[in-house]
């Protein structure tokens, strides 16, 4: 099977734009979840998805936005983009939510 | 804080000796995950060890789980250069995300 994939894998925008991130899961996963990824904060959870429902979603302001569709593919949107956005933004798929999660390479984000 | 936290921060060996890192956490689990990061890209599964399990074993990494104490160990043994990643343990509690620690950034020098 085709691994979790990410697109795109680079992206350098500036402060006040807004970015959409998608991530394609492996075939036959329902959950996804969305993680960010930074020097100082770690890995942090921004939302799980499940059957295009938003489960959990992770202590992030409302410009932190996502979606899940009926096949599963999932987007992240952040609108108005402060400096401190500028992170790895990670997908990981799981059949179920307890499962081990399969994560994609990432999308790199930098704002200016 | 809820995350698990990993010590040590970082770890330095030699090739062919044996790294362990540490993971502990404060609420019970349903079970424990132990990831793999190379720089900069995302994150591999190594292994899973379920609440009622005490040590498991795939290939040189060996697991062990004590939830009395809220802790758990990752061993692998007669590491490689390639082992160079950092290495996360992600606490799974059933109805909540996975969450993970900080990581340990280990370096196997040849």
């Amino acid at each position: 099977k085709a691994g979790v994939t990410q697109t795109p894998r680079y992206l350098i925008k500036t402060r006040g734009q807004q970015v959409t991130l998608s991530c394609s899961p492996i075939s036959g996963h329902r959950s996804v979840s969305w993680y960010q990824q930074t020097p100082g904060q770690g890995l942090q959870f921004l939302f799980e998805y499940f059957s295009e429902t938003q489960r959990n979603k992770g202590n992030f302001p409302g410009r932190f936005s996502g979606r899940q569709f009926s096949n599963s593919r999932s987007e992240m949107n952040v609108s108005t983009l402060e400096l401190g956005d500028s992170a790895l933004y990670l997908c990981a798929s799981s059949p179920e939510r307890t499962d081990t999660q399969y994560f994609g390479p990432g999308t790199r984000l930098t704002v200016l | 804080s809820q995350q698990g936290e990993e010590d040590p921060q970082a770890l330095s060996i030699q090739e062919g000796e044996n790294a362990t890192m540490n993971c502990s956490y404060k609420t019970s689990i349903n079970n424990l995950q132990w990831y793999r990061q190379n720089s900069g890209r995302g994150l591999v599964h190594l292994i899973l060890i379920r609440s009622n399990e005490r040590e498991k074993h795939s290939g040189r990494l060996r697991v062990t789980l004590d939830t009395s104490k809220k802790s758990s160990s990752l061993l692998i043994t007669a590491s490689r250069a390639a082992d160079t990643a950092s290495y996360f343990c992600a606490r799974n509690s059933g109805n909540t995300p996975l969450v993970f620690g900080k990581g340990t950034r280990l370096s196997v020098i040849a």
